[in-house]
């Protein structure tokens, strides 16, 4: 079946700081890609959609300086979080979907703390 | 636009007993519904879907959720719980088409399992 792999599944890093995530589609073609986030205790949140070779599309209120989402290939998208704070400490979790195929596939989340 | 609600933000069950879980979309047409399931700081499974055709769908973990148009409701249920079904469990709604069509999450629903 379709398998997500995202990396990594914990960070912390310091104020001020730069995270890369990685999320791949391992055995599929994945055309999109979501990028979601989850405080504790609550649901995801959608905060960009991204399409291989396009620039992403952001949800309101998400800030595309912040959270930069690159998804250069067919199996590989990134979110990096720029000059990270600790209000950005969260749960991020991606999924990805092949274009031939009405279903997302769901990595395993990176829990991000910003120190 | 979509929106999904689900009522129950905590469910407590005993083991061995029925489970119903409760999920009212809002949507013009017949959407696209999922039922995920997320153990705490881990991605999100799929437990069932439906597109079209028989309203009662059965998915895995011996879950079954049934579609009711007149009601726009996809409820989750399992006749028989295990303590290890305790989780968090989340109704999605997808507008239906190709392309990168976005989920949208309902608030979740907290399964505790008394043994």
């Amino acid at each position: 079946g379709a398998v997500v792999s995202q990396h990594p599944s914990w960070v912390i890093c310091k104020s001020g700081t730069s995270v890369k995530i990685e999320c791949r589609s391992l055995d599929f073609q994945a055309t999109t890609m979501f990028w979601y986030r989850q405080f504790p205790k609550q649901s995801l949140m959608l905060m960009a959609t991204s399409n291989e070779g396009s620039k992403a599309t952001y949800e309101q209120g998400v800030e595309k300086d912040k959270f930069l989402i690159n998804h250069a290939s067919l199996t590989l998208s990134t979110l990096t979080v720029t000059s990270a704070h600790p209000e950005d400490s969260s749960f991020y979790i991606c999924s990805a979907r092949a274009a031939d195929r009405y279903g997302y596939t769901f990595g395993s989340g990176t829990r991000l703390t910003v120190v | 636009a979509q929106s999904v609600t689900q009522p129950d933000i905590h469910i407590t069950v005993s083991e061995g007993a029925s489970l119903e879980l409760r999920c009212n979309y809002s949507y013009g047409a017949t959407p696209y519904l999922f039922w995920y399931v997320q153990s705490p700081g881990q991605g999100l499974q799929l437990l069932l879907k439906y597109f079209s055709g028989d309203t009662l769908v059965q998915g895995i973990k011996g879950f079954e959720a049934e579609f009711k148009r007149s009601q726009s409701s996809f409820n989750l249920r399992k006749p028989s719980v295990h303590w290890s079904d305790a989780a968090e469990y989340f109704c999605a709604v997808g507008a239906p088409g190709g392309g990168g069509n976005k989920l949208t999450f309902g608030t979740g629903t907290q399964l505790k399992v008394e043994l």
